[in-house]
């Protein structure tokens, strides 16, 4: 059972404008929220994580939103650049448990 | 410090066969975990070590599947008798807290497992 959801598998975005990557969930028990990016042969990296007392994290061109009531988040990248083509996966996980919860992820071209 | 370690980065073998993958963790991570990746979806969780204790598992894994940690440092995964389904990468990550808005885990660049 997906618990957490990334419903574009593809997003293509020209250099210099905004990037939005989104993420559903539908357990209400997570408390964390994550985005990691994965280039090809690497393992994922951690990117940027928001709690969900929050509703906003920002950490330089990169932009977490979470929407609680919608099950929502999102990542922005402004301005987007063409070393952001990857994956990215969202992940979630509650204060209870150890494990990350992994979106299926979404592959990020951004074009010169 | 040159990050999470996994050996080999590669493993092909024949189905019925067993094979052990070993992760180096950073020297000062307490917490180690263990992701199985297959294509086309996100990781997902196969359990979990606070130094050597072994605090949570999975229902992917199987019988066929046990990982250690002794003492607190490295970690083995080793698969038994593998299947035609075991085919994946095997991601090992570790951290100093639990993963929260304190930052995430650090991955390894896994290993890839192709059973023919």
């Amino acid at each position: 059972d997906q618990q957490v959801k990334q419903n574009s598998p593809s997003l293509s975005v020209q250099e210099g404008r905004i990037s939005i990557l989104n993420c559903d969930y539908t357990n209400s028990m997570f408390d964390y929220f994550l985005w990691y990016k994965k280039y090809p042969a690497e393992g994922p990296t951690f990117l940027i994580s928001i709690s969900s007392i929050k509703d906003k994290n920002e950490d330089g061109r990169f932009t977490v939103f979470l929407n609680k009531s919608a099950k929502h988040l999102s990542l922005h990248i402004v301005p987007s650049q063409p070393g952001d083509s990857a994956v990215y996966f969202c992940a979630a996980r509650s204060n209870s448990g150890y494990a990350l919860n992994f979106g299926k992820g979404t592959s990020l071209l951004v074009t010169p | 410090d040159t990050g999470v370690s996994q050996n080999p980065r590669h493993k092909i073998t024949k189905r019925g066969q067993n094979v052990t993958f070993r992760c180096d963790p950073i020297s000062e991570h307490n917490r180690l975990y263990w992701y199985r990746q297959t294509l086309g979806q996100g990781p997902e969780f196969l359990t979990y070590f606070q130094n050597e204790a072994q605090l949570e598992k999975s229902r992917l894994l199987s019988d066929r599947f046990s990982a250690e940690r002794p003492k607190g440092s490295f970690s083995t995964l080793e698969i038994q008798r593998t299947e035609q389904g075991d085919s994946a990468m095997y991601l090992c990550a570790s951290s100093l807290n639990l993963v929260g808005v304190i930052g995430g885990y650090t991955f390894g660049s896994g290993t890839r497992l192709t059973v023919v």
